[in-house]
């Protein structure tokens, strides 16, 4: 099974600032990559697939970067709506894994 | 507009049954792959279970092997996992989910429904 880890487990941002979301696998997963955004009593929303192209609809602040074990989600410019639970999800491999999850706070 | 409503969620004891309906509307259901995704209360999202647009292909994860069924009927547009010899780490809110064409073999999820609470306790 390929384990997802995430970092950091919180982070702290003010509005308008820049955050930058890790996460690592414990063996390739080539582009293989999608990031999810949730928000309390909701179901996730799909951000990024591919690694890299953002899914419809999302805003262009949102990008993700990486290949193999080492992908980042960065959000340029924090909106007061973007303040959720990141997950990052491998579909290289069976079974499918997710990360245990990056939780985007208020500073 | 897509649309996944998932119903038939519920408290069971262990070693109890349920079984998981998803009702799709928005798009034409028998081309897509679907999945079943849960997460515990408080905890992460685990995949739990896909199957192919004819259901000719199906997967799990490893730890409800043996216990739970994925099946479709595309004349319904319905999607099921039938959950049997339930455990008490059962216990989630199960979402059904859509995979977009640019994710092969139901592998990542752009539209899930609002999730169906399973309980499993005595």
């Amino acid at each position: 099974e390929v384990v997802m880890t995430q970092s950091p487990a919180t982070l702290s941002v003010s509005p308008g600032e820049r955050a930058t979301l890790s996460c690592r696998a414990s063996q390739s997963v080539s582009s293989n990559l999608a990031w999810y955004q949730q928000k309390p009593g909701q179901a996730p929303r799909l951000l990024i697939y591919g690694a890299s192209t953002r899914a419809t609809g999302i805003p262009a602040r949102f990008s993700g970067s990486g290949s193999g074990t080492e992908f980042t989600l960065t959000i340029s410019s924090l909106q007061s709506e973007d303040f959720a639970v990141y997950y990052c999800q491998q579909y290289n491999n069976w079974p499918l894994t997710f990360g245990g999850g990056t939780k985007v706070e208020i500073k | 507009e897509v649309q996944l409503v998932e119903s038939g969620g519920g408290l069971v004891q262990p070693g109890g049954s349920l079984r998981l309906s998803c009702a799709a509307s928005g798009f034409t259901f028998s081309s897509y792959w679907m999945s079943w995704v849960r997460q515990a209360p408080g905890k992460g999202l685990e995949w739990v279970a896909n199957i192919k647009q004819d259901g000719s292909e199906k997967y799990y994860v490893d730890s409800v092997k043996g216990r739970f069924t994925i099946s479709r009927d595309n004349a319904k547009n319905s999607l099921y996992l039938q959950m049997n010899s339930l455990r008490a780490e059962d216990t989630a809110v199960y979402y059904c989910a859509k995979s977009p064409r640019a994710c092969s073999g139901g592998s990542c999820y752009s539209n899930w429904g609002q999730g169906t609470l399973v309980t499993v306790s005595s």
